[in-house]
């Protein structure tokens, strides 16, 4: 049972357009949301986090959009460019339980054609 | 040098060897994890240990086990590796439950 999901599983966009990958989940315990940046033969990085309580967070072209009510949030990529080429995870982390553990996305592979 | 060393960065074995993936951090993390990568399966997490003597089972911990010889060493152990175990192999650290900085992977192919 994925529950963190991710869309899409791949994304192809031109040089300066917008890259949006969306993710929804189900658990209401969830208090804090990264994405991570992986590229090819390397490890994830953390890119931008949320928390619940504010709707939009922004790092320079990149932007998390959160919403609460509908149990979604998505990240923007905006004047995209050829080196934001890489694989997006999106993560949740539960407030409660003695774990509180990341629960990955399924990942979305975004390549910017130059 | 990185601060997450894995070890070996690729390895091919047989069905049934056992094999062990070594991690050494030098970021002096206590919290320390290990993550297999699927394609169309994003990370899931196989087991993390939160200090020297405290190991915790993960999403997916059948068919793994884990050693942590100090606080910068945690080592994954597949005890008779099968072919669904091939995948990519993270591990990961983090002073708190927030940001996981990862290694840079192994990548593991059971035949």
């Amino acid at each position: 049972q994925q529950q963190v999901k991710q869309s899409p599983q791949s994304l192809i966009v031109q040089k300066g357009g917008i890259s949006i990958i969306n993710c929804a989940y189900e658990n209401t315990a969830f208090d804090y949301f990264p994405w991570y940046q992986q590229f090819p033969g390397k490890g994830p990085a953390l890119l931008i986090a949320i928390r619940p309580d504010v709707s939009e967070k922004k790092e320079g072209r990149f932007t998390i959009s959160f919403n609460k009510s509908a149990k979604q949030f998505s990240l923007h990529i905006m004047d995209s460019q050829p080196g934001d080429s890489a694989t997006y995870f999106c993560a949740a982390r539960s407030s409660s339980g003695s774990a509180r553990q990341l629960t990955f996305g399924s990942g979305t592979q975004l390549t910017v054609l130059p | 040098d990185a601060d997450v060393t894995q070890t070996p960065r690729n390895r091919i074995t047989k069905t049934g060897k056992r094999i062990m993936l070594e991690c050494s951090q030098t970021k002096g993390h206590d919290r320390m994890y290990w993550y297999r990568q699927d394609p169309g399966l994003g990370l899931r997490l196989i087991y993390y240990s939160f200090d020297v003597k405290d190991i915790n089972k993960g999403e997916i911990s059948d068919g793994y086990s884990v050693s942590r010889q100090a606080q910068a060493k945690f080592s994954l152990s597949l005890e008779s590796a099968i072919p669904n175990q091939t995948a990519l192999y993270f591990c990961a650290t983090s002073r708190n439950t927030g940001e996981l900085f990862f290694g840079e992977g192994s990548r593991l192919t059971v035949l």
